[in-house]
Parts: structure tokens; C-alpha cells; sequence
């Protein structure tokens, strides 16, 4: 069955790098999205991405963040500059149109 | 503004008991989708049902039912006879996009946690 991978599982980084999370959406799919869920909350809606270009975003995706689908298989969400409050379950999925299929997610730490 | 409340933090049942979670939306738009996931504790959403807003007929997939009322803005969730596996948090979403071509932006609840005990 096809599935959203995500890499890597889990990364640690220092306050104020740049972190790459990696998306592999289901191959057939148009629409993309990131969603955050901080450890204990529930999941939060950040960007979604349609015909190569952001097509909503949340008040929590600001500057410091940034998506970009760099070939035609990998979705990306780059934050420049890591915050501690940063620390949380990154989550990329994936829809034809209809409901978005989830990857495993990328739980971010940054220390 | 779209809103999904589960007022139940956490349920604990015994194996074999059916428990029934339970999810009030918000929202204005007359064309709109409901869903349920499952969050096992390995992290993983998993999706389990869709159901839009002009199909409120029940629905029923092996141990799992959905009653969806307009009526009452409710869209709630039952596990019949529920097992140690069924042990989750379960999160019901409302597709808030404005975009009508596409259901992936979504407004999740707090979800509840499902402790099932043998």
C-alpha cells in the first residue's frame, strides 16, 4: 500500500540552526501539507502546497519557515533559525483531493 | 471560525466494553468533511474514516461506528467490544480549506485518550 515517508525519525538540533525535514507524499498526489503536534497537544495545521507554491498557511508558519518541493518525489520544511519551542512531532501528508494520508513523522528536538 | 471540541480527555474500559468518543464542530461552511484518526502510541496518524456533510447516514466498518448528526454539530465515535490494540489517542478533524479541490487542511480537536485494560 502506498504510504508518506518521512526522514528522519527523529533529529536533535542546537537553538539557532537550520533543519531540513524530509517528505516522500504517495506518488499520484497533488496536494501536500505540514502539520506540527507539540508533545502532549493536539496537531496543528502549518502550510499546504499545490502547483508548486504555498496554497494556505497558518499563523504559526512565519518567516522562519519555508517548504519547497525541490524535485517531483520530496516535499521539504526548512526552519532557519531553531527555537526551543520548535520541539515538537512534524508531521507531512499527502491527498489526491480527498483525505490526507499522514507520514510516521519526524519528531524535532532542539536543545 | 471552525472549531472541534472532544471533551473527553482521556476513557479507560475494560477489554470487551465498547466505548463511545465523542466530537462537537463548528464551523459556517455548509460544504464541509469530517474525520476521524487513530494515534498509536509509536506516533503514526492513521486515518479512519471521511464523511461529508450532506451524508449523515451511520456507518459502520468491523468493530468501529460513526454517528454523524447535523443537528447537534456531533460526529461521534464508537469502538465495539474494544481490545488492548484499540489503546490510542483518537482525534476527530474538520477540513477547513477554503480551497473547495481540496480536504487536507484540517482542524483537529485535543483528542482523547483511549486506555483499554485486559
Amino acid at each position: 500500500e502506498p504510504e508518506v515517508t518521512q526522514t528522519p525519525s527523529h533529529q536533535v538540533t542546537q537553538m539557532g540552526q537550520e533543519v531540513i525535514l524530509r517528505c516522500v507524499p504517495i506518488s499520484n498526489h497533488l496536494y501536500f501539507y505540514w502539520y506540527r503536534q507539540i508533545l502532549g497537544q493536539k496537531v496543528e495545521f502549518l502550510v499546504s502546497f499545490y502547483n508548486n507554491e504555498i496554497s494556505e498557511k497558518s499563523e504559526i508558519f512565519d518567516d522562519q519557515f519555508s517548504v519547497e518541493r525541490p524535485d517531483g518525489s520530496n516535499f521539504t520544511l526548512k526552519i532557519r533559525s531553531t527555537k526551543l519551542e520548535d520541539s515538537a512531532m512534524y508531521f507531512c501528508a499527502s491527498s489526491e483531493g480527498g483525505e490526507a494520508f499522514f507520514g510516521q513523522g519526524t519528531r524535532l528536538t532542539v536543545v | 471560525a471552525q472549531k472541534v471540541t472532544q471533551a473527553q480527555t482521556e476513557i479507560s474500559v475494560v477489554e470487551k466494553e465498547d466505548v463511545t468518543l465523542d466530537c462537537v464542530y463548528e464551523t459556517r461552511d455548509t460544504t464541509y468533511y469530517l474525520f476521524w484518526y487513530k494515534q498509536p502510541p509509536s506516533g503514526e496518524l492513521v486515518f479512519l474514516i471521511r464523511r461529508n456533510s450532506f451524508d449523515e447516514q451511520n456507518e459502520i466498518s468491523g468493530r468501529y461506528s460513526w454517528n454523524f448528526q447535523k443537528s447537534t454539530s456531533s460526529f461521534n465515535f464508537t469502538i465495539t467490544a474494544s481490545q488492548v490494540v484499540d489503546s490510542a489517542v483518537y482525534f476527530c478533524a474538520l477540513s477547513v480549506t477554503t480551497k473547495t479541490d481540496s480536504w487536507g487542511k484540517l482542524q483537529f480537536g485535543a483528542g482523547t485518550q483511549v486506555v483499554v485494560t485486559p
